[in-house]
């Protein structure tokens, strides 16, 4: 079946340092891939998005990477801040099929920074 | 913030009983999605409303249902609560109906049940 999933489920970083948190897909049909961040008692916050004829976007701080030969997906945040630390979700959406209209989230990975 | 509020903000309840949650959605958007997160996982898609008919809906049992106002706000309920609807309960209001990838989030209810 359909599944989005992440490689590593913690992530300890020092304040400045580069973060990269990994998501694995298997539905080759999803059309845009999300990654949303959910801090302690908050819902999820969108932060970027990529379509699936890109390989690469960036935003602030942020850089999304979108591999599609070996269906993989990984998030970049540019010199890590206390702030970051949270729970960083990929998800996926598309526009036919049985994920039609749906975001489709992965377990998570929690990232944690250090001062 | 999201301009997305959920009510209430906790809930416990006992198995067997009934619940409904709120949501208002954020001002100008016609699309409501609910999402159940139970501890540790990622949100599971319960449904979709547009324009206040259900627009989609993820594998879960009819004794969950919704409603969409008029004015866009939603509702869900839950029938014959089991202890495993325990978990964090999230709205996501959007603009377009089905293909809205830029959902944005209300804080959640947490629904424990006993």
């Amino acid at each position: 079946g359909e599944s989005v999933g992440l490689h590593l489920p913690t992530l300890s970083v020092q304040e400045g340092d580069n973060s990269i948190i990994n998501c694995a897909y298997s539905n080759s049909a999803s059309d845009y891939f999300i990654w949303y961040k959910q801090e302690s008692g908050k819902g999820p916050q969108f932060i970027i998005d990529i379509r699936s004829n890109m390989d690469k976007r960036q935003g602030q701080r942020v850089t999304v990477l979108l591999n599609k030969t070996v269906k993989h997906l990984s998030l970049q945040i540019a010199a890590t801040q206390p702030g970051d630390s949270a729970v960083y979700f990929c998800a996926e959406i598309s526009a036919g099929g049985t994920s039609y209209g749906k975001l489709t989230f992965g377990q998570g990975t929690i990232l944690t920074v250090h001062p | 913030e999201t301009g997305v509020t959920q009510s209430p903000t906790h809930l416990i309840k006992t198995r067997g009983q009934q619940v409904t949650l709120r949501c208002s959605s954020q001002s100008g958007h016609n699309t409501v999605s609910w999402y159940q997160q139970a501890l540790g996982q990622g949100p599971q898609f319960i449904f979709q409303y547009y324009r206040e008919e259900e627009n989609g809906r993820g594998n879960f049992p009819p004794r969950f249902s919704g409603l969409q106002f008029p004015n866009y706000s939603s509702e869900l309920n839950v029938n014959a609560l089991e202890l495993d609807d325990s978990a964090l309960y999230l709205c996501a209001s959007s603009l377009g109906g089905a293909l809205t990838y830029e959902q944005y989030f209300g804080p959640g209810t947490r629904l424990t049940v006993t």
